[in-house]
């Protein structure tokens, strides 16, 4: 099945610092999505982005489905950014299995003030 | 308040025990999903149900038993519980919209499972 690998595992940064989270997958896929799991556990879907790049606020992603890779951009980062960042992919199926989401490990990211 | 809305938020429960976690969502949307999360951060689907039609059903033990009675509800059920059960269950929603693809996973705040 599809890989779906996540660099860095984890990551320290000074409040203000700008960063980059990356995700690789090993298949070509129609459904891509970076999610956020804040320290207290809840999970916010930050971008539905199978190709392109799309900005929200402090921020963005690129997914270049032709190399099979997605990065997600945090600038200025705060201390409420503070949580794990995770990828999830859904490789070309027929309809209706492009709900199956195989996620990657994540990234533990912590913003320092 | 719109949302996916799961209870209980922590259920803790002996080896052997029947228990069951609930999932609403008011967000309309047309697919329900119960995931997994295990103590490595570790997210796994378990089921998903699509208008209340079983449309991924995981390698999970059959001690496992999802259960829709309409769209707004996944309800999971769970026989004979094992230790290696323990772990945080989420419900979650999705609507796949035409003209963006999809309108993205809405999750619930996550039920937190301890068998003792």
């Amino acid at each position: 099945g599809i890989q779906v690998e996540q660099s860095p595992p984890d990551l320290i940064l000074q409040e203000g610092a700008n960063s980059t989270l990356r995700c690789n997958f090993s298949d070509s896929v129609n459904n891509l999505q970076w999610f956020h799991q804040n320290p207290w556990g809840q999970l916010i879907n930050l971008f539905y982005i199978p190709s392109g790049t799309k900005q929200n606020g402090r921020l963005s992603a690129t997914t270049v489905a032709t190399e099979r890779y997605s990065l997600l951009y945090i600038s200025s980062s705060q201390t409420t950014d503070s949580g794990v960042y995770f990828c999830a992919v859904a490789p070309f199926a027929r309809a209706g299995n492009n709900r199956k989401l195989i996620w990657g490990l994540g990234t533990s990211l912590a913003v320092n003030p | 308040d719109t949302a996916v809305s799961q209870t209980p938020k922590y259920l803790v429960t002996q080896m052997g025990n029947d228990k069951s976690i609930k999932c609403e969502q008011n967000l309309g949307h047309d697919t329900m999903y119960w995931y997994k999360q295990d103590s490595k951060k570790f997210l796994k689907i378990m089921f998903s149900y699509n208008n209340k039609e079983l449309i991924i059903n995981e390698t999970v033990p059959n001690r496992f038993s999802p259960k829709s009675p309409d769209k707004a509800h996944l309800n999971l059920h769970i026989n004979s519980l094992e230790l290696g059960d323990s772990a945080v269950y989420f419900c979650a929603s999705s609507q796949v919209i035409r003209s963006q693809g999809w309108s993205g996973y809405t999750f619930g705040s996550g039920t937190r499972l301890t068998v003792v």
